[in-house]
């Protein structure tokens, strides 16, 4: 079944600690996005990828790093310079083609110890 | 500035009853509308998507609607069901930005029997 997958569903950090986020896909898709969901506000977007070997920065992006060796993986560092690490990560990706939709995994739920 | 607002913030409804959620925004140049579902603990699934010269479009009991010009959009969900207990998210692709998305942050849906 074709699809995105991220692991692991939950997360802990302590203080000074990367962290590292799985997104696997295969869904044959070129373009792949990180995003932080808080409650009451809508998704922001960390850093996207268009094709492999290059990635962008999203609205914010500081605290955070990605890699893009691999078509279907795109895992994303929250690093100890992220002073709010607390979040729901959400990573989507998509077909190229102006009206196709972000397809998005089922989350990495992150707290701090 | 780019921006989706959407309306109201949580609902509660009766199992079997109808509810319309609200959509407004602020973004140019407009490309598509999409309203997304997204169950507790999971990423949000796409639903339908709105471009400029659409006005209305089904999905099974979903329902959107676009005016273009007073840049609103309403989600009417019909005959409810338990399994519609989600947050819907109202989302807004920026055209020529390489598919990049405005999200709105979500109405909370609660359907009690």
């Amino acid at each position: 079944d074709g699809g995105i997958t991220q692991s692991p569903k939950y997360l802990f950090r302590k203080e000074g600690q990367n962290v590292t986020l799985s997104c696997e896909q295969n869904l044959n898709h070129d373009a792949m996005y990180w995003y932080r969901q808080d409650p009451g506000q809508g998704l922001r977007l960390i850093y996207y990828s268009q094709i492999v070997n290059d990635f962008q920065k999203g609205d914010i992006a500081e605290g955070y790093s990605v890699s893009r060796e691999k078509k279907e993986s795109f895992p994303l560092t929250v690093t100890s310079a992220q002073k709010n690490p607390t979040a729901f990560y959400l990573c989507a990706s998509r077909q190229q083609g102006r009206d196709q939709p972000q397809h998005f995994g089922d989350g990495t739920r992150l707290s701090i110890l | 500035k780019n921006q989706v607002e959407q309306s109201p913030q949580s609902l509660i409804i009766l199992e079997g009853k109808n509810c319309t959620l609200q959509c407004n925004y602020t973004v140019s140049p407009f490309s598509n509308l999409r309203w997304y579902k997204q169950d507790t603990g999971r990423g949000p699934v796409s639903l339908t998507i709105m471009t400029f010269s659409e006005n209305t479009k089904s999905n099974g009991r979903y329902t959107a609607t676009l005016d273009a010009d007073t840049k609103q959009s309403s989600l009417h969900i019909t005959a409810s069901q338990l399994s519609d207990s989600a947050s819907y998210i109202c989302v807004v692709s920026v055209n020529n930005q390489g598919g990049k998305l405005i999200f709105g942050q979500g109405t909370e849906l609660s359907v009690k029997p």
